[in-house]
């Protein structure tokens, strides 16, 4: 058990919703990371937040957004889905901003399938 | 841009053989760490070995073994005397500092090792 949580784990929805994908990091830690996992992209970096700013961006879509409330838990919101989004989406904490020099701890992933 | 290459997509082997899974990376940081990472059909990501750029010494934790040559920018990853339960996709990443001095991870392919029994 990595400390981080994600809910929920599994998610099927229709083209053209809006979901919102929830994790909470380990006690302590104040980065927040979230992956995009797809059979063709491998594992792509979407975004990441240090103590509730946005510090990092990578391949996140504009119909996606996120952000990092005071509690340090952060939610991914995804929009208007299309097919191609289903995906494993997975969140990762560290305790610092330059993290890696530590560790970075992953949820199990919220799968999400979009019908 | 940074990039890792897992050229192999994937492997099957017997049980008790040793395999080797290659990763190649590309930076321009002096100062990188690159690390491994199995993921298991269950899904979750498990962490399995960090190491510095400055490091290039050899690593062995059981039957894993990691051999990282700056000269070749490689950080190969050998399970000796495989068993079923390793059957997993194993991702080799590399850190990459961006702006501000955040860093994320740049994930390679993976590669999905199958042990059969």
């Amino acid at each position: 058990d990595s400390g981080v949580t994600q809910t929920p784990k599994h998610l099927i929805t229709a083209t053209g919703q809006r979901v919102t994908l929830r994790c909470s990091p380990r006690s302590g830690d104040l980065s927040v990371y979230w992956y995009q996992q797809s059979l063709d992209q491998g594992l792509q970096f979407l975004i990441q937040y240090y103590n509730g700013e946005e510090r990092a961006k990578g391949n996140i879509l504009e119909r996606f957004s996120a952000q990092q409330f005071p509690d340090l838990h952060s939610e991914l919101n995804l929009s208007s889905l299309e097919l191609g989004d289903s995906a494993l989406y997975f969140c990762a904490s560290s305790e610092g901003l330059a993290g890696l020099n530590g560790e970075l701890f992953f949820g199990e992933g919220s799968r999400l399938t979009v019908l | 841009a940074q990039k890792v290459t897992q050229a192999q997509t994937e492997i099957s082997v017997v049980e008790k053989e040793d395999v080797t899974l290659d990763c190649v990376y590309e930076t321009r940081d002096t100062t990188y760490y690159l690390f491994w990472y199995k993921q298991p059909p269950s899904g979750e990501l498990v962490f399995l070995i960090r190491r510095n750029s400055f490091d290039e010494q050899n690593e062995i934790s059981g039957r894993y073994s990691w051999n990282f040559q700056k000269s070749t920018s490689s950080f190969n990853f050998t399970i000796t005397a495989s068993q079923v339960v390793d059957s997993a996709v194993y991702f080799c990443a590399l850190s990459e500092v961006e702006e501000g001095g955040s860093e994320k991870l740049v994930f390679g392919k993976g590669m999905k090792l199958t042990v059969n029994p």
